[in-house]
């Protein structure tokens, strides 16, 4: 079965640039999508299809996806960004796979 | 307005049944796929199940059998069946609209989730 494997845990400063990574293998070859869940909330779509923003998600937000990384890149990080981060993907032999997750504290 | 509101959680005990429901508004549960997606408590999400537009369900391996995805058109609602219920279900079940894309897809709407504890 497909693996996804994200860091527990990301620091940022204030205003600075948080990067959250996402590995899989070949995972470049896949559509990466990413969630952001604060507490006693539902998840919200962030980024879908490696890079693309739905619509009143700011471009502070962005995403790439390359080899065996996929990242969300969250730039002038903010109070209100501190929130669990989960990426996710399709499998043919799992159909839908998500990371494990990453709680992101802006300090 | 896209909205979605889950109901039917609850405390049940092991080897209990449950069904949970999503009735959906500001768009039609017949013509998209849906799913649920549920998270135990302090854990990451994990996917349970989809139904396509066209009827096909498919399961996660850990629920494979025991529960089963539907809908009811004219009502504009999501089931989830849920039988043989384990304490390892509890979970918070979010119902959620998935979008396909050329390689998979996404879910680009949920709702507020409903708890299901399986407990004596």
């Amino acid at each position: 079965s497909y693996e996804l494997t994200q860091p527990l845990s990301v620091s940022v400063a204030l205003g600075q640039t948080a990067r959250i990574t996402c590995g899989g293998n070949n995972i470049g070859s896949k559509n990466v999508h990413w969630y952001q869940q604060k507490p006693g909330q539902a998840p919200v779509l962030v980024i879908y299809r490696d890079s693309n923003r739905p619509s009143g998600i700011p471009e502070r937000f962005s995403g790439s996806n390359s080899g065996n990384t996929a990242t969300l890149t969250i730039s002038r990080a903010q109070a209100g960004d501190e929130a669990d981060y989960y990426c996710q993907v399709w499998d043919s032999s799992t159909y839908v796979v998500f990371g494990g997750g990453t709680k992101l504290t802006v300090l | 307005e896209v909205q979605l509101v889950e109901s039917g959680g609850g405390l049940v005990q092991p080897g209990g049944s449950l069904r949970l429901s999503c009735a959906a508004s500001g768009f039609t549960v017949s013509s998209n796929y849906m799913s649920w997606v549920r998270q135990a408590p302090g854990k990451g999400l994990e996917w349970v199940s989809v139904i396509y537009s066209g009827g096909s369900t498919y399961y996660a391996d850990s629920v494979k059998g025991r529960f089963t995805i539907s809908r009811h058109n004219s009502k504009n609602t999501l089931y989830l069946q849920m039988n043989s219920l384990r304490a390892e279900d509890t979970a918070v079940y979010y119902c959620a609209r998935y979008m396909p894309d050329s390689y998979g897809g996404y879910f680009d709407y949920w709702g507020q989730g409903t708890l299901v504890t399986v407990s004596s």
